[in-house]
């Protein structure tokens, strides 16, 4: 199976702030990963697909990128509507898999 | 736009089964493949498994092979995800979820509490 390590569980940023959330993949997966946002007692929301494209009606601020194994998310500008849980996946190949995921705060 | 729609929270004994549905609306279920996921609390996502409803097809992760069973009935636009043997361990809230471009789609998640 695929793991995808993600790093880190939790971070605490302050409004305005840029942060940036990071999953290694133990084996290549291409382009084929999601970042999805999850608040309390709601279903994930899906922000960034394939790597680097930003689903419709998300906000600009949010990117994603790929080095190698290497997946980052990237949040600009940061506003209290991020606070959350984020959550990588891949879907190169079953089983599906998804990190750990991070739990950011805003303070 | 498409919209999925599970059943209720369930409350089980331990040992017995549980079936939860997942109603596309908006769209054909056989457009896509239709996926469910576990996520016990304060935990994150587990992949259970897929269907295709054209054909029938399944993939399942290893440690749900002979825990969950899915079915979907094409006449009603619903998928369904059968939990057998449950324990403890399958106190979660499960999803459905679908989409062309990644998991575009989510169920709202039912609860389903295992307990005596």
């Amino acid at each position: 199976d695929i793991q995808m390590t993600q790093s880190p569980s939790s971070m605490s940023a302050s409004l305005g702030d840029t942060v940036t959330i990071n999953c290694l993949a133990s084996q290549d997966i291409g382009n084929y990963l999601s970042w999805y946002q999850q608040k309390p007692g709601k279903s994930p929301k899906l922000m960034i697909y394939g790597a680097t494209n930003l689903e419709d009606g998300v906000p600009s601020r949010f990117s994603g990128s790929r080095s190698g194994s290497d997946y980052s998310l990237t949040i600009n500008s940061l506003g209290y509507d991020d606070e959350g849980i984020y959550h990588c996946h891949q879907y190169y190949e079953y089983p599906l898999t998804f990190g750990s995921g991070t739990k950011l705060e805003i303070k | 736009e498409v919209q999925l729609q599970q059943s209720g929270a369930e409350l089980v004994r331990p040992g017995t089964s549980v079936k939860l549905s997942c109603k596309v609306s908006g769209d054909t279920i056989t457009a896509y493949y239709m996926h469910f996921v576990k996520q016990r609390p304060g935990q994150g996502l587990e992949w259970i498994g897929r269907i295709d409803p054209e054909d029938d097809s399944t993939k399942y992760a290893e440690k749900f092979k002979n825990k969950a069973t899915l079915t979907a009935d094409t006449s009603s636009n619903t998928a369904y995800l059968k939990l057998s043997s449950l324990t403890s361990e399958d106190t979660a809230t499960y999803f459905c979820t679908t989409g062309q471009t990644g998991f575009d789609y989510w169920g709202q998640g039912v609860m389903v509490a295992v307990s005596s």
